[in-house]
């Protein structure tokens, strides 16, 4: 089974709308973490925001905020007030914290956003 | 400023040779990742470091070799058994404390076989 699934190729967004890029995990750890990252053109991965297992709020950070549902494991990424630079592909990713196999990482395929003027 | 250098960032082989992809990092992160990304996918893992002079495979290790002689070092070699080499190539790095590490990534590296 898939770790990270997102469903969603491409998704096409006007300027100053909010938009939610869709993310769901797969895992039996009890301790984990979710992130995103955004891929520009350029192929730089940059961290956007982290949420742990454990976390009682929502992370935010800025423009973005994770939106977590652990009874759904799900760990959707929104992005408010969209701006051009917006335009990239958007990871989700998850880290189990295994005491047998230390930290693993999964990636999802990714979402390709653009942002419309 | 601390972060991750990716050598060279763009490289082309020719088929039968094996080439090495640099990685450094200064922050001072016991654990470096190799990851390889083909157009519109996501990541895949090629080799794991954890601490010196110890590294495990990945998901895609066949054709891949590593070395972890110093922490601050993680060279990916991309030999000639490797049939499908041509790719862009991440390297990463984190703290190894659980519940609180993140992936650093480098700017990375584009290989293209001629």
């Amino acid at each position: 089974a898939q770790k990270i699934t997102q469903t969603q190729p491409g998704m096409f967004v006007q300027e100053k709308e909010a938009v939610t890029l869709d993310c769901t995990y797969d895992t039996s750890d009890p301790s984990y973490g979710l992130f995103w990252y955004k891929q520009p053109s350029s192929g730089e991965m940059i961290f956007l925001i982290y949420q742990g297992s454990y976390d009682q709020q929502n992370a935010t950070e800025g423009r973005y905020s994770l939106n977590f549902q652990k009874a759904r494991k799900s760990a959707n990424l929104v992005i408010s007030a969209s701006q051009l630079g917006d335009s990239a592909m958007y990871f989700c990713a998850m880290r189990e914290d295994n005491t047998y196999t230390g930290n693993q990482f999964y990636f999802g395929t990714g979402t390709s956003l653009t942002v419309i003027p | 400023d601390g972060g991750i250098t990716q050598s060279p960032k763009y490289l082309f082989r020719k088929e039968g040779q094996n080439v090495t992809l640099s990685c450094e990092q200064n922050l001072n992160h016991d654990a470096m990742y190799w990851y390889r990304q083909d157009p519109g996918q996501g990541l895949r893992l090629i080799y794991y470091s954890q601490i010196v002079n110890d590294f495990q495979k990945g998901d895609i290790a066949e054709g891949y070799s590593v070395s972890r002689e110093k922490k601050e070092s993680f060279p990916l070699t991309v030999t000639s058994a490797q049939k499908n080499p041509t790719a862009f190539y991440l390297c990463a790095s984190s703290i190894t404390v659980p519940e609180a590490n993140v992936l650093t990534f480098g700017a990375g590296s584009r290989l293209t076989v001629l």
